[in-house]
């Protein structure tokens, strides 16, 4: 089966310009999260979709970050103006069901730059 | 809040070197551990997982056990390969439909 997959897999972007990130899952996992990971710190949790429902947003770090999930398939992730703290990997995952036994399966990454 | 703390990187051995990567932890609840690899170029990938406290999870040589006595899951291989080299995470899971918490990752590089 096809993995994860994610687009771009880097980005260079001024400060205050917009940026979309897009992720598609393994066909099926229902579940789609984002994490992001800045330069030496640990990865971080940002949101978790059902489908097309947001479950948990709570990691979303402002109202800069937008992400849709629309028909419940593959996942954008907006960032619009971005900082420069924005830099990082954000990644994205998916898997059938919420549960330990239901394991998550990771993309590549994409490694956004903001300059 | 729930937290996991792994010893800072990089980590530098030999070929066929003994390895342990420490990992602690922070949990409310009773946390599923895990150790997740980051290779060269590639996407995080399970390596291995434990459920419950003495559990024993394994996978490619790679061992942890879960020890709720000393909040760890410590991550050791016997002889590690240069193929080995990559970025390790060790993180935990309160329950299902809360996300893992990861730790910072350590860099191991294997020389020949």
């Amino acid at each position: 089966e096809a993995g994860v997959t994610q687009f771009p897999s880097h980005s260079v972007i001024e400060k205050g310009q917009t940026v979309t990130l897009r992720c598609d899952p393994i066909s099926g996992h229902d579940n789609l999260y984002w994490y992001r990971r800045v330069m030496g710190k640990e990865i971080k949790f940002l949101l978790h979709f059902v489908k097309e429902s947001k479950q948990d947003e709570s990691g979303m770090p402002n109202n800069r970050f937008l992400a849709e999930r629309t028909g419940g398939t593959y996942s954008t992730l907006k960032v619009q103006p971005a900082e420069l703290e924005d830099s990082g990997v954000y990644f994205c995952a998916s898997s059938q069901a919420a549960n330990t036994n239901s394991p998550l399966h990771f993309g590549n990454g994409t490694r956004l730059t903001v300059t | 809040g729930d937290s996991v703390t792994q010893m800072e990187g990089p980590v530098t051995l030999s070929e066929e070197a003994f390895l342990t990567i420490n990992c602690t932890y922070t949990a409310t609840g009773y946390p599923s551990l895990f150790w997740y690899v980051q290779y060269p170029g590639e996407g995080l990938q399970l390596l291995l997982k434990a459920t419950k406290a003495d559990d024993k999870g394994s996978n490619k040589g790679f061992e942890a056990t879960y020890r709720k006595e000393t909040t760890s899951f410590h991550l050791e291989k016997g002889s590690v390969q240069v193929s080995d080299s990559a970025v390790y995470f060790c993180a935990l899971l309160i329950r299902g439909n809360t996300p893992l918490v990861f730790g910072k990752g350590t860099r191991l590089s294997v020389i020949a």
